[in-house]
């Protein structure tokens, strides 16, 4: 069985400054992960993507994710927040290796960028 | 289109109405998925098709759920007899392998 916590339900940071959301994942084999964005009202937009290769893999909008297998974590960042980031963010992981894949999502962060 | 489409995008039922809920996905794409997001929840796996055959339905919540995708492209979810705690966000996702795109959800409101 497959799960994503995410560790903070709500992050706060100032526009300008560096933003870290934290997810980890549990995986009887090798994931998939994945981090999505919704703004309100709005379906998931996806951000970035790691299947396999390297583990550092960069994203839109300036986000970017490091697969770390030692520590089970796929946190997200970005060096300097703009006040158009502010949403919800949604980690989630997939088996990798299978034909298809549901996806199992943390519970969300929510991002707010202040002024 | 460019990407996916649901309809409606908004529903207000009385409990124990039956809704439908249709999504288009992107085409060409064989995979297509439906997820339930509870207010302040991630989303969660109801049902995956391929092509038009339905290959994982472990994630209906109950017979009261049903979905179909009879010729391969467009998707229905129904619910018979709504009860409140189906309210809900259902959001429709076509794609790949490895990626899943998704429509912008169909807000369900039980009254």
């Amino acid at each position: 069985a497959q799960s994503v916590t995410q560790l903070g339900s709500h992050v706060s940071v100032s526009e300008g400054a560096l933003v870290l959301l934290r997810c980890n994942y549990s995986s009887s084999v090798p994931p998939y992960l994945f981090w999505y964005v919704q703004y309100p009202n709005q379906g998931l937009q996806l951000l970035l993507k790691y299947t396999t290769g390297a583990t550092l893999v960069k994203g839109i909008n300036g986000f970017e994710a490091e697969f770390k297998k030692s520590e089970t974590s796929f946190h997200l960042t970005k060096p300097s927040a703009h006040m158009s980031d502010a949403a919800e963010y949604f980690c989630a992981v997939k088996n990798g290796g299978t034909s298809y894949g549901k996806l199992t999502f943390g519970q969300g962060t929510i991002l707010t960028v202040h002024p | 289109g460019a990407g996916v489409s649901q309809s409606p995008r908004y529903k207000v039922a009385k409990r124990g109405q039956d809704v439908a809920l249709r999504c288009d996905p992107i085409s060409g794409h064989v995979s297509l998925f439906w997820y339930q997001q509870a207010l302040g929840q991630g989303p969660e796996f109801l049902t995956y098709f391929q092509n038009e055959a339905q290959l994982d339905k472990s994630g209906l919540p109950s017979d009261r759920f049903f979905a179909e995708r009879p010729e391969g492209s467009v998707s229905t979810l129904k619910i018979q007899r709504t009860q409140q705690e189906d309210s809900a966000v259902y959001l429709c996702a076509s794609g790949g392998f490895e990626t899943q795109y998704f429509g912008p959800g169909t807000r369900l409101l039980v009254l």
